[in-house]
């Protein structure tokens, strides 16, 4: 089946610093999607990629949908303590078909 | 609106014992799906329904798994009987399809989660 793979799997950072997080697949995908998950909680929706090349933000996150249509890479700018959780990449294969496969996920941990 | 509400939240089982996990997705949605969430394995799609109809159970590790949505409110996962490697949090998550849209995606929402324990 299809994997995607996440990297890191995990980061230390400090308050203010930016990160990056990137997800490849073997697989193409149509929509590349990043999740958050918050201990306790289920993931929720930050950005969703449609075209291959696109560039998207949502405030201090950017996302890109890879140009071969097998990788997206998140970027947050300016990290604040709330930044912590999980981040999931995840991909539709095709449109209509509603099936997500989620990454491995990159857990990032801010330090003090 | 109420979100995704699952329960129970927590559930400890002994091994053997047939476990029920309850799930009732955000009103108007029509599509439901079951997830499974190890630190092994990640986060697994097990099932997911359209209009209260299976349309891919391809994820559902075996016979002791089984998932019924009786009605568009409420939705069931049943393990029977449970293993200790069935350990692990499930999600259920909700979304609707959106008439016209061209994008093709249609957003999933979590609910919080059954955090199972089977000894």
């Amino acid at each position: 089946g299809q994997q995607l793979n996440q990297s890191p799997q995990s980061m230390f950072i400090q308050e203010g610093e930016d990160v990056s997080m990137n997800c490849t697949s073997s697989s193409i995908f149509n929509t590349w999607l990043w999740y958050k998950q918050d201990p306790g909680e289920g993931p929720v929706l930050l950005i969703a990629l449609y075209k291959a090349g696109e560039l998207t933000s949502n405030g201090r996150l950017t996302a890109q949908f890879g140009i071969t249509r097998k990788d997206s890479f998140l970027n947050i700018s300016a990290s604040i303590p709330s930044d912590v959780g999980i981040y999931f990449c995840a991909g539709q294969l095709n449109f209509g078909n509603e099936k997500l496969t989620f990454g491995t996920g990159t857990r990032l941990t801010i330090i003090p | 609106d109420a979100g995704v509400i699952q329960s129970p939240r927590h559930e400890v089982t002994e091994m053997g014992q047939e476990v029920t996990l309850r799930c009732k997705p955000i009103s108007g949605h029509d599509y439901l799906f079951w997830y499974r969430q190890t630190m092994m394995r990640g986060l697994e799609l097990l099932i997911y329904f359209n209009n209260n109809v299976p349309i891919d159970d391809s994820g559902m590790p075996e016979d002791r798994f089984s998932a019924k949505m009786p009605n568009a409110s409420f939705s069931t996962l049943k393990i029977q009987p449970s293993e200790p490697r069935d350990s692990a949090v499930y999600f259920c998550a909700s979304s609707h399809q959106l008439a016209g849209d061209r994008r093709g995606y249609n957003e999933q929402f979590f609910g919080p989660g059954t955090r199972l324990t089977v000894l």
